[in-house]
Order: C-alpha cells, then structure tokens, then sequence
C-alpha cells in the first residue's frame, strides 16, 4: 500500500527567507503524480505545484518549487522569498489512476 | 465556471439528525471523493466513485452513506448525526485521464450537538 510521509508538523520561516517542507512516499508503482496542496485559514484547498514521476526535471512555479528524488522516494518543497501570504498548512499528495494518498501536513508560519 | 459546489457551507445538527450534504461538479470528471477533516488535521477518506453508479468505501465510511446516480452529484448522507462526526466536510473531483489534479468544493462545516 502507498504512504506519504510529513515529518515536520509545524514549521517557522522569517518573511523573505526560504523554507522547504519534507515529504517522503512509499510506493512500488513506477508512473504517478505527486502533489503540493496548501490550504489558508480560508480552508480552500489550493494546487501549488505537481510533479509527473517520468519527469526528471523539478517542477517550478514561480516561487516554489520542487526537489523531486525519485529512486529515494522524496519530494520537498521549497519556497524561496516567503511572504505573509504563504502561512497556511501543507499537504504532499501521490496519485495513481483513482487512489489519491495525502500527508497528515505541516503547518508553516511567517514571522514578520 | 462553477467547478466543484458544495451546499450548505454550515449546518448545526442535534444528535440523531440526519441530513444530506450536497457535492456536484460540472467538469464531467469520472472520480469523486468524500473527506472529512477534523480540526488541526489532514483528510480522511470517506467515500469514493470512478463513475455513476460505483462507489466504494474510504477509511472512515461507518455512519456515512454516498450514492452516484449521475456524474455530476455525489451526494452523502450522515444518518443518526453523532458528535463525532463534527467536522468540515470536503468533496472532490478529478478527471480520470489527465494531470491528475485533485479539484475540491470550498467545504461544509458541521457541528453536531
């Protein structure tokens, strides 16, 4: 069965600075995808980035971006220039056809 | 483009209610989901459906019931409302071909006392 791993419950990072969360996955499937989903204190579950597991390359958006280790199954996130704005909790995701497996999340604060 | 929409976005009930929270999406994806997440916690799967007609059971499905007649609703149903089942409710879709991209309903909030 596929597992999905956040170490790190809660997490601080000065405005501006860069922070990256951890996420770990099991699984014996070759082709997925793997997600980072952030949800405000509005709730709404937003996409913040993805990753197709055939691709090598790290997937970026603009501020955040990915180190994606496929053969050590890990997937972090990093986020470069924080701002208030990213304070907010963080689910690492794996999907394969219908199975979707969250992270238990970490929480991540700006400090001002 | 209305997405995922769920009603209502709060409900109060008393203990042994019952009530149906309402999830439809117009993006004719074929799978949806049910989570339920508790305060300070992740999701946890309730109910799923790879199409009308199918569904099946998540981790945490005993006081639930779902039902997939069309693709576009998935409604679920909380029989006997307990406090235990106070909580936001999230509904979800997803096309099954694809990015992959999980799309979620803004959620419903429900206390039950």
């Amino acid at each position: 069965a596929q597992t999905v791993t956040q170490s790190q419950p809660e997490m601080s990072v000065q405005e501006a600075e860069t922070v990256t969360l951890s996420c770990t996955y099991d699984t014996s499937e070759s082709d997925y995808y793997l997600f980072w989903y952030k949800q405000p204190p509005s709730r709404q579950m937003i996409l913040v980035i993805r990753q197709e597991a055939y691709k090598q390359q790290n997937a970026t958006e603009n501020r955040f971006s990915v180190n994606f280790q496929k053969a050590a199954k890990s997937f972090s996130l990093k986020i470069s220039d924080s701002q208030l704005g990213d304070a907010a909790m963080y689910f690492c995701a794996w999907n394969r056809d219908d199975k979707i497996i969250f992270g238990k999340g970490t929480r991540l604060h700006i400090l001002p | 483009n209305a997405g995922v929409t769920q009603t209502p976005k709060f409900r109060i009930l008393k203990i042994g209610q019952s009530m149906t929270l309402q999830c439809t999406q117009d993006m004719n994806h074929n799978y949806m989901y049910w989570y339920r997440q508790d305060p300070g916690m992740g999701l946890k799967l309730i109910y799923y459906s790879v199409g009308a007609g199918i569904t099946d059971k998540g981790e945490v499905p005993n006081g639930y019931n779902v039902s997939r007649s069309t693709t576009e609703d998935f409604p679920l149903r909380l029989e006997l409302a307990a406090p235990s089942q106070t909580s936001v409710y999230f509904c979800a879709s997803k096309d099954r071909v694809g990015t992959g991209e999980l799309f979620f309903g803004e959620g419903s909030r429900l206390t039950v006392l």
